[in-house]
């Protein structure tokens, strides 16, 4: 697509339940990759997808939290057993190819609300 | 481990003012860094990425400056306009660009 897509929008859902949040990536972009945004932690990495290679998951803050990404596309990112602290908004990111002095394109968001 | 901070943390200012706007970062083990605005709402557009091995780069009436050694980063916005409100945010790369990102700046600039 144009641009990278997240969806849903916005996710309200109630302590305990699991949650999916969905990115698309820029077309022919092979590096992905996941932020959290939280009023007390600002702006984290998460999670990150560079082709076939296996995931940086160094930042995810527990084992309650997992993604992948299927085809070398799409990914989704699950929150399993939800606790109102994974109140946030939830960025995705792509670029061409993961080098170090590539500019990332990040999607809207997804804000969810643990309640 | 790499922090990042950003002074000020708001700041206001009358349309046509220039403005400075503060980065630093605690290693200066980086490939790059870069400098986001991010409207209320909405996810973040990037605005100027810095290669570690250059000292700044240009676009339009945006000039960030990078010295490494330092720490230091800013961002200066010539001629502010009331469409340039919004959070800035700078950010550090490291070699799979992992960003790491500072605390922002909330930018008014009244008309």
């Amino acid at each position: 697509g144009a641009g990278v897509s997240q969806s849903p929008s916005n996710k309200v859902t109630e302590k305990g339940k699991d949650v999916e949040l969905r990115c698309d990536p820029i077309s022919g972009h092979t590096a992905l990759y996941w932020y959290r945004q939280s009023l007390g932690q600002g702006l984290e990495f998460l999670i990150y997808f560079q082709g076939n290679s296996a995931p940086d998951k160094s930042g995810l803050p527990s084992d309650r939290f997992s993604a992948e990404r299927t085809g070398g596309s799409v990914s989704t990112l699950t929150i399993q057993r939800t606790q109102q602290e994974d109140s946030a908004v939830y960025l995705c990111a792509s670029s061409v190819s993961g080098g170090a002095v590539e500019t990332q394109y990040f999607g809207p968001g997804t804000r969810l609300l643990v309640l | 481990k790499q922090e990042v901070t950003q002074i000020p943390a708001a700041l206001s200012v009358p349309e046509g003012e220039n403005l400075v706007l503060n980065c630093s970062f605690t290693d200066s083990a980086i490939y790059n860094l870069q400098w986001f605005r991010q409207d209320p709402g909405k996810g973040l557009t990037s605005l100027l990425l810095i290669q570690s091995s250059q000292r700044e780069q240009t676009s339009g009436r945006l000039n960030a400056s990078l010295d490494k050694s330092s720490g230091r980063s800013t961002l200066y916005i010539a001629a502010s306009q009331p469409g340039d409100s919004a959070t800035y945010l700078c950010a550090v790369g490291g070699a799979t660009n992992k960003l790491i990102f500072g605390t922002g700046t909330l930018l008014a600039v009244q008309p």
